[in-house]
C-alpha cells in the first residue's frame, strides 16, 4: 500500500531532551516536507526536500533540522524541544511529476513538550 | 504577503442539503490550486485539484476564478459523511514547494 508512515503518534517530552519524529514513503517520491497544525493556525510548512540532500527552509524553521541521506527518509529532529513545539505535526509527500497533483500526508504525530 | 483565507464556519446543515464553502488567496502568482479534507485530528487528504475550468467528481465541484483570485468548493445532496474539515490549498511556486493552507472550514451534516 502506497503510503506515508510517521513515528511515534503519539510523544510526550521535557524541554531540551532531544528527540527525532521520523517519516518513510514507499512511492519514490522526490519531494518531502514538514507541516506542524496549531489551533487557529492552520497548517505552517518547517521544511521542504525536494531530492536526496537538498533540503530548504519553509515558514517556521525555527528550532528545528532535517535531514534526506536516502530518498524513502526525511526525519524531522529538534535539538532542544520547547513547550511552544507542543503541535501536531504531518509529514508529506509527492513526486515532482506530480507536485501538482497533490501531497499524500502521513498520519501525524502528536507531540507535547512539558 | 502569501495568505488563503477561508470562512472558519461552522456550516451546519441537514442531509441532502447543497452547501457551498469559499477561499480567496492573496498572491496572484499562485500555480496550483486544492481542496483537501481534514477529519478529527486525522491527516489532511487530497479532495480535489481546482482548475479555471471547473472539475467535477461526482457531488463535488471545484472551481477557481483567477482574476479574482477566489475558489470555490460545492457540496451537492450532503451526507452524514461529508462532516469534516475543508482545508483550501494553493501552491505559490512552478516546482511545487510552497504550499499554503487555509484554516479550514468545518462542516456538520445531521440527519
Amino acid at each position: 500500500e502506497a503510503q506515508v508512515t510517521q513515528n511515534p503518534r503519539y510523544l510526550i517530552t521535557v524541554t531540551g531532551k532531544k528527540l527525532t519524529v521520523t517519516c518513510s514513503q514507499n512511492m519514490n517520491h522526490e519531494y518531502m516536507s514538514w507541516y506542524r497544525q496549531d489551533p487557529g493556525l492552520g497548517l505552517r510548512q518547517i521544511y521542504y526536500s525536494m531530492n536526496v540532500e537538498v533540503t530548504d527552509k519553509g515558514d517556521v524553521p525555527e528550532g528545528y533540522k532535517v535531514s534526506r541521506k536516502e530518498k524513502r527518509n526525511f526525519p524531522l529532529i529538534l535539538e532542544s524541544p520547547s513547550p511552544n513545539q507542543t503541535s501536531l505535526y504531518f509529514c508529506a509527500s509527492t513526486s515532482n511529476s506530480e507536485a501538482n497533483y497533490g501531497y499524500t500526508f502521513g498520519s501525524g504525530t502528536r507531540l507535547t513538550v512539558v | 504577503r502569501k495568505e488563503v483565507e477561508q470562512d472558519p464556519g461552522p456550516f451546519n446543515v441537514p442531509e441532502g442539503a447543497t452547501v457551498a464553502f469559499n477561499c480567496t488567496y492573496s498572491n496572484s502568482a499562485s500555480q496550483s490550486f486544492f481542496w483537501y479534507r481534514q477529519d478529527c485530528r486525522k491527516e489532511p487528504k487530497l479532495l480535489m485539484s481546482v482548475y479555471s475550468s471547473g472539475n467535477e467528481d461526482g457531488r463535488f465541484t471545484a472551481q477557481l476564478n483567477r482574476a479574482s483570485q477566489y475558489i470555490s468548493l460545492l457540496i451537492r445532496d450532503s451526507k452524514l459523511s461529508d462532516s469534516a474539515t475543508y482545508l483550501c490549498v494553493v501552491i505559490l511556486n512552478q516546482a511545487g514547494t510552497a504550499l499554503i493552507f487555509g484554516k479550514g472550514t468545518t462542516l456538520s451534516v445531521s440527519s
